[in-house]
């Protein structure tokens, strides 16, 4: 079975500042089933990303997906005060999974 | 554009068991995989299983299988989640959330399975097992 681990845990950054998330599998993910989502206290999760590099619909484009096989990564170009919040990679598909989170937290 | 709406919170004894309802509206609803996925307090995503309205066969998460149940009925654009055997660790937010277009699930050996990222969510119905 596939384990996705998010690093880091938590990311402690300011605003206007590049975030850099990233994910691996333990094994390929494969035809990069691989999406990121938001999520702010309260509320459902938001897809950012699928297909490892698409932007999901009304998404900022201060917001990249990139990689393949068993690693990837979220980029937030230049951060603003809405993007602090926990963010989770997914491997969709036949066997959905998803990774444990990391934590953006304003510095 | 697509919404989901869920049932209302529960609060149930341990031992029992929960129906959570997801109703689709604005939208295709048969086409596309419903997955469920939860939520406990301060603890990230889980997915649980999922089905395809139109094939009517779910896929379940090895953890939860047979204490799941997924259903879908498409005269009404609804999906249900029924948990059994409660305890006090199924307390959670429960979501259910719909595969992106265009990927479509397919079946093989007697399961249908989801191909999208989740793309539509409901709001989440919080459950809480405790006596």
């Amino acid at each position: 079975e596939i384990v996705l681990t998010q690093s880091p845990a938590t990311l402690s950054l300011s605003p206007g500042e590049r975030a850099t998330l990233s994910c691996g599998a333990s094994q390929s993910v494969s035809s990069s089933y691989l999406a990121w989502y938001q999520q702010k206290p309260g509320l459902a999760p938001r897809l950012l990303i699928y297909d490892a590099s698409s932007r999901a619909t009304g998404i900022p484009d201060r917001f990249s997906g990139s990689g393949s096989g068993t690693d990837f990564t979220l980029t937030i170009s230049r951060l603003e005060p809405e993007d602090f919040a926990v963010y989770y990679c997914q491997q969709y598909g036949s066997s959905p999974l998803f990774g444990q989170g990391t934590k953006l937290e304003i510095k | 554009q697509v919404q989901l709406v869920q049932s209302g919170a529960e609060v149930k004894k341990p031992g029992s068991s929960v129906k959570v309802s997801c109703k689709a509206s604005g939208g295709t609803f048969s086409s596309y995989a419903i997955s469920w996925v939860r939520q406990a307090p301060g603890q990230g995503l889980e997915w649980m299983g999922g089905i395809i309205p139109i094939f009517g066969t779910a896929n379940y998460a090895q953890k939860f299988q047979g204490r799941v149940t997924i259903t879908a009925d498409e005269s009404t654009s609804t999906a249900y989640m029924e948990l059994s055997s409660l305890r006090s660790e199924d307390t959670a937010v429960y979501y259910c959330a719909r595969d992106l277009p265009p990927k479509l699930g397919y079946c093989s050996g007697g399961s249908c399975y989801g191909a999208g990222a989740f793309d539509i969510w409901g709001q989440g119905t919080m459950v809480t097992v405790s006596s």
